[in-house]
């Protein structure tokens, strides 16, 4: 069964580097999607992007973050400079226009 | 505004007991996706059921079934009989197509914590 694919499945950055947390959805869909888990808390949605444009993005998604599909196949989420609070689950998610499939997620710890 | 809430922020049972799930939505959308997730400990996102805003016959899947009323705007999701593996956080999420034309936009609620003790 086609799967989303995040890598790596745990990153601990220095906080104010650069973090680029890589996904490869599945190879039809068309929306690709980063959604963000605090510990303990909900997840919430950070970007969705398609026709290789960022198609709607929360207020938490400022300017540290960017995302980037490079090569057809990878979608990545770049952190500019982390911060401590930007510890959290990083969850990739890609679509086809109906329900989302989601990877296994990324923990990134900003020490 | 919150758009999907979940009172419960935890729910202890003994193995083998029911447990109940709620879920309560807010949308002005007449076309909406409703979901179940079920994150276990290890941290993945493990898609249950989606329901849409057409359909309410409320379904049995093994010892999964759900509510969904869209009068009040509640989307209950049961486990029956429950076991040890379902201990988890469960969230209910909402998709409205809104501006990108696409379900894959979810609101999550904030979670119940499901804890089952043999």
């Amino acid at each position: 069964e086609p799967e989303v694919t995040q890598t790596p499945s745990h990153q601990v950055t220095q906080m104010g580097q650069e973090v680029i947390l890589r996904c490869v959805p599945i190879s039809n869909h068309l929306y690709f999607y980063w959604y963000r888990q605090i510990l303990g808390q909900k997840v919430e949605f950070l970007v969705s992007f398609y026709n290789n444009e960022i198609s709607e993005k929360s207020e938490i998604f400022d300017d540290q973050f960017s995302v980037e599909r490079p090569d057809g196949s990878n979608f990545t989420l770049k952190i500019r400079s982390t911060k401590l609070e930007d510890s959290a689950m990083y969850f990739c998610a890609s679509s086809e226009g109906m329900e989302a499939f989601f990877g296994q997620g990324t923990r990134l710890t900003v020490v | 505004a919150q758009k999907v809430t979940q009172a419960q922020t935890e729910i202890s049972v003994v193995e083998k007991e029911d447990v109940t799930l709620d879920c309560v939505y807010e949308t002005r959308d007449t076309t909406y996706y409703l979901f179940w997730y079920k994150q276990p400990p290890s941290g993945e996102l493990v898609f249950l059921i989606r329901r849409n805003s057409f359909d309410e016959q409320n379904e049995i899947s093994g010892r999964y079934s759900w509510n969904f009323q869209k009068s009040t705007s509640s989307f209950n999701f049961t486990i029956t009989a429950s076991q040890v593996v379902d201990s988890a956080v469960y969230f209910c999420a909402l998709s409205e197509v809104g501006t990108t034309d696409s379900w894959g936009k979810l609101q999550f609620g904030a979670g119940t914590q499901v804890v089952v003790t043999p």
